[in-house]
């Protein structure tokens, strides 16, 4: 599975739309984005995923850029219970016992109110 | 719908015994699950996959004959840490995979291990 870089942490203001970025420049091209998040001491939950489109659900969009090499998680509308720390994975969408997710370090959102 | 749960949430055990978690999907019939563990700030790494009426696999470095992992139904796998030490705490996390969905994996809520 194809390696993600994401920003170590990020602010963003509450009410305020938080754009949290992820780089994934060698995703195979049957490989999807995924968005995962972890509010403090729980269980990862999660958000959304594509595979070339944006996406949107209730709880964010996903814009995936043309190239394929980099995406953005949208919350349009901060909350204080969007602190969590955002993960962004990409895999084959096998499922399965291959679909197990790699976890990176991924983004430390803190909402300020 | 798709709702992970473990038991316990949080378990204190005295160094050498043996503690059981369990992981049901309450909606939902999940012949893979997963086992994650989490030390503090650090992110999930993958212990193990569980598959339904077989052996557990096992990543590089975890010890099967420590963790011992039971996928006796398509709702229920259990893992057993034993002779526990103070440097197995950790927070242990499982999911579930909607095989009859669309694959995606739903994560339990975690159980907090210490070890005295």
């Amino acid at each position: 599975d194809a390696k993600t870089t994401q920003p170590p942490s990020m602010d963003c203001a509450e009410g305020r739309a938080a754009n949290l970025p992820c780089n994934h420049s060698t995703i195979s091209g049957n490989e999807y984005v995924y968005w995962y998040r972890q509010i403090h001491s729980q269980g990862p939950q999660y958000i959304i995923h594509g595979l070339k489109n944006n996406e949107t659900n209730e709880m964010a969009s996903l814009i995936i850029t043309e190239d394929r090499k980099s995406s953005t998680l949208i919350l349009p509308h901060a909350t204080l219970r969007d602190t969590a720390v955002y993960y962004c994975i990409v895999r084959v969408n096998y499922g399965g016992s291959q679909g197990n997710l790699i976890f990176g370090k991924g983004t430390k959102l803190s909402v300020k109110p | 719908g798709a709702v992970v749960s473990q038991h316990p949430s949080r378990v204190i055990c005295k160094s050498g015994t043996s503690v059981k978690i369990e992981c049901r999907s309450l909606d939902f019939q999940a012949t893979t699950m997963f086992w994650y563990r989490q030390f503090p700030k650090q992110s999930l790494m993958l212990m193990a996959t569980s598959n339904e009426g077989s052996k557990a696999t096992y990543e590089q470095g975890v010890e099967k004959d420590k963790f011992l992992i039971n996928h006796a139904s398509l709702t229920l796998s259990t893992l057993t840490v034993t002779s526990a030490h103070p440097e197995d705490s950790s927070f242990y996390i499982c999911s579930a995979v909607w095989a009859a969905g669309n694959h995606e994996q739903f994560f339990g809520p975690g159980t907090r291990l210490t070890v005295l």
